[in-house]
């Protein structure tokens, strides 16, 4: 079992819709957790942290954290054609940073 | 504002050469992390330093695998005998906290 699993995509979605964005971590000792976007062939880009059970909302993005079930998700709303990227989805134990393979989001006009 | 800055952006290199990478961190941040890329997956955690020291190496790093930051400055990633599994990004990331900002990657091919 990986340490941390996304949802397989690739996933679609039209434009304005919101886009989900799952992910599941196996390592209770996780502290931290972050959403990055990496468009491609270049390098990740943090768009959202949360360390905390509950919601974070940060402009059209939303983080979701229930350690109980060991869930964190991004939910994207108003989905826009740039935001057509890879989003990563990692957690932090002891500084190592476990990133999962990557959802590819295409918001299609 | 200077983010991560990495040298050189590409390398090509034949089987056996050695190569080394350098990593430059933004200025204030006092840890530095390389991963591992490659296509379709995401970043694989090689090791990490806060300020000099190494306080993780991963499993997966082989001995042909060497990091250094003297000083807690720049950071360099050594690899010996390169073998064509080594073709990958080459990511550095540095971080004052847990929220770690990435450099553009070095792309390192070997034929």
């Amino acid at each position: 079992q990986k340490e941390v699993e996304q949802n397989s995509g690739p996933l679609s979605v039209p434009e304005g819709a919101i886009a989900s964005l799952n992910c599941t971590y196996s390592d209770r000792g996780s502290q931290s957790f972050f959403w990055y976007r990496q468009y491609s062939g270049k390098s990740p880009e943090l768009i959202m942290f949360i360390y905390s059970n509950g919601d974070k909302e940060d402009g059209r993005f939303t983080a979701q954290l229930n350690k109980a079930s060991q869930y964190v998700s991004l939910l994207i709303r108003d989905s826009q054609p740039s935001d057509s990227a890879t989003y990563l989805c990692g957690g932090t134990s002891y500084g190592k940073l476990t990133f999962g393979q990557g959802t590819i989001l295409t918001v299609h006009p | 504002d200077t983010g991560v800055s990495q040298d050189p952006r590409h390398k090509i290199t034949k089987r056996g050469q050695n190569v080394t990478f350098r990593c430059d961190p933004i200025s204030e941040h006092n840890r530095l992390y390389w991963y591992r890329q490659t296509l379709g997956q995401g970043p694989e955690f090689l090791t990490y330093f806060q300020n000099e020291a190494q306080l993780e190496k991963s499993r997966l790093l082989s001995d042909r695998f060497s990091a250094e930051r003297p000083k807690g400055s720049f950071s360099t990633l050594e690899i010996q005998r390169t073998e064509q599994g080594d073709s990958a990004m080459y990511l550095c990331a540095s971080s004052r906290t847990d929220e770690q900002f990435f450099g553009p990657g070095t792309r390192l091919t070997v034929l």
